[in-house]
């Protein structure tokens, strides 16, 4: 059972690129979500969904954009990659939109 | 509205001594609250979580919390650290409503001194 699986690992961006970040978990979850961490400020909330074909914005959603066409994969791409969005990236799944949630191991994201 | 602060940015123990790390949190509505732990190059791994059941908490690894509403408190605490539980530590409030209604602490780092 490999839980959340997050690819890349690590990803140099240049400003302007696109790129999109892998999410798939494995245990039929309906809920998941992405959230960016940067130091001094925890987890931030940055779009979640509630099972397949549903999305909504967290608390930072500019920049980013999500789909969901199967349980099992929750992408997150950046449309034109900017210094700011530079941050590691966790995405979570839970069997309800209550806590506790599964984390991946996260993508760490510099953007140049 | 709710937040939760974690009072220390960084807590240092010798091996052996007791851990206390410290969280308070304000909420309009009776909230769920949790410690996870992240070890270096990790996800979050869930600890425990208080949900209105027994006020003490007790969680994986020896860990427990104590949910003190007069205080708006619920603190991490262990007897004895292990050299194992050097990691960073987040304390999490939930209350009513889906995931807009989660907030999560900045993080306190734990120490281990062998």
């Amino acid at each position: 059972n490999a839980g959340v699986t997050q690819t890349p690992k690590f990803q140099v961006l240049k400003t302007g690129q696109s790129m999109t970040l892998q999410c798939a978990q494995d245990m039929n979850h309906e809920y998941m979500s992405w959230y960016r961490q940067d130091p001094g400020m925890g987890l931030r909330l940055i779009h979640y969904s509630v099972g397949a074909g549903i999305t909504d914005q967290g608390e930072v959603p500019n920049g980013y954009n999500v789909s969901r066409s199967t349980t099992e994969d929750f992408p997150l791409r950046l449309l034109s990659a900017a210094p700011s969005q530079t941050s590691v990236y966790f995405c979570a799944s839970g069997v309800q939109d209550n806590q506790p949630q599964h984390f991946g191991d996260g993508t760490r994201l510099s953007i140049l | 509205a709710q937040s939760v602060t974690q009072l220390d940015s960084h807590v240092s123990v010798s091996e052996g001594t007791p851990v206390l790390l410290r969280c308070n949190y304000s909420s309009s509505y009776s909230p769920s609250l949790f410690w996870y732990v992240q070890h270096p190059n990790k996800g979050l791994q869930l600890l425990l979580k208080y949900t209105s059941a027994a006020t003490l908490v007790k969680g994986i690894n020896g860990f427990e919390a104590e949910f003190k509403k007069s205080e708006t408190s619920f603190h991490l605490t262990k007897p004895s650290a292990h050299m194992s539980d050097a990691a960073e530590y987040f304390c999490v409030v939930r209350g009513s409503g889906g995931y807009q209604k989660v907030t999560f602490g900045t993080g306190t780092k734990l120490q281990v001194i062998p």
